[in-house]
């Protein structure tokens, strides 16, 4: 089974500052891969995702994630954050093996902006 | 994709007591999910909800506690029943996106409940 590790549960980062969130995950097939924000009070909304092809997805609102298979990490950064991305951060995989395959998610990032 | 409305938005509610969530889809979708994400935690799979079939429940959920509904291919309720401070979490409601090989997923804004 898949399972995917958000090392950082908390990350405070000065406004205009660049951040780096960082997603691992494990798996013995090919995975999809996503980023998905909550904001506060609010539902998921996805950011990015890794199909395939380029290894650098670029998402909304300034994101990009970067694949790598041979470290399994698909890590989010942006390179200037702005207080409107206080946020949380969840990275899910979802095996490439055909069919419905569940999701599973990551325990989550804060994302913390400081004017 | 989709654009996934859930009633109520939140409520608080008293033990022993149930709440039923409702989620409307702005366009007809096969799979319907249901998760909880606790305070603190990630996102927790209760069930996914089929039109036409019984839901599939997870391991550590079940029926008695969790029913769900799906009359039709945009519309499926979740119940909470006989409520206890343990069942505060946000409740959501997620759909699979239409065509796609992948099970991409879009979700609601969610329903906090807060149980006294």
């Amino acid at each position: 089974a898949q399972s995917v590790t958000q090392l950082d549960s908390q990350v405070p980062v000065f406004e205009e500052a660049p951040v780096e969130l960082r997603c691992n995950y494990s798996s013995s097939v090919s995975v999809y891969l996503f980023w998905y924000v909550q904001y506060p009070n609010q539902g998921l909304q996805l950011l990015l995702k890794y199909l395939s092809g380029s290894t650098l997805v670029k998402g909304i609102n300034g994101f990009e994630a970067e694949f790598n298979k041979s470290q399994t990490s698909f890590h989010l950064r942006k390179p200037s954050v702005h207080i409107s991305d206080t946020a949380e951060y969840f990275c899910a995989v979802i095996l490439n093996s055909g069919g419905y395959q569940k999701v599973t998610f990551g325990t989550g990032t804060k994302l913390q902006v400081i004017p | 994709s989709a654009v996934i409305s859930q009633k109520p938005s939140r409520d608080i509610c008293q033990r022993g007591t149930s709440l039923t969530i409702q989620c409307q889809v702005d366009s007809q979708v096969t799979m319907m999910f249901w998760y909880r994400q606790q305070p603190g935690q990630s996102l927790t799979l209760i069930a996914t909800a089929n039109q036409g079939s019984e839901a599939t429940y997870e391991s550590g959920f079940v029926i008695d506690k969790f029913p769900i509904s799906r009359p039709n291919l945009t519309f499926s309720t979740l119940t909470v029943s006989n409520l206890s401070p343990e069942d505060s979490s946000i409740y959501l409601c997620s759909v699979k996106a239409g065509g796609l090989s992948y099970n991409e997923q879009f979700f609601g804004p969610g329903t906090r409940l807060t149980v006294l």
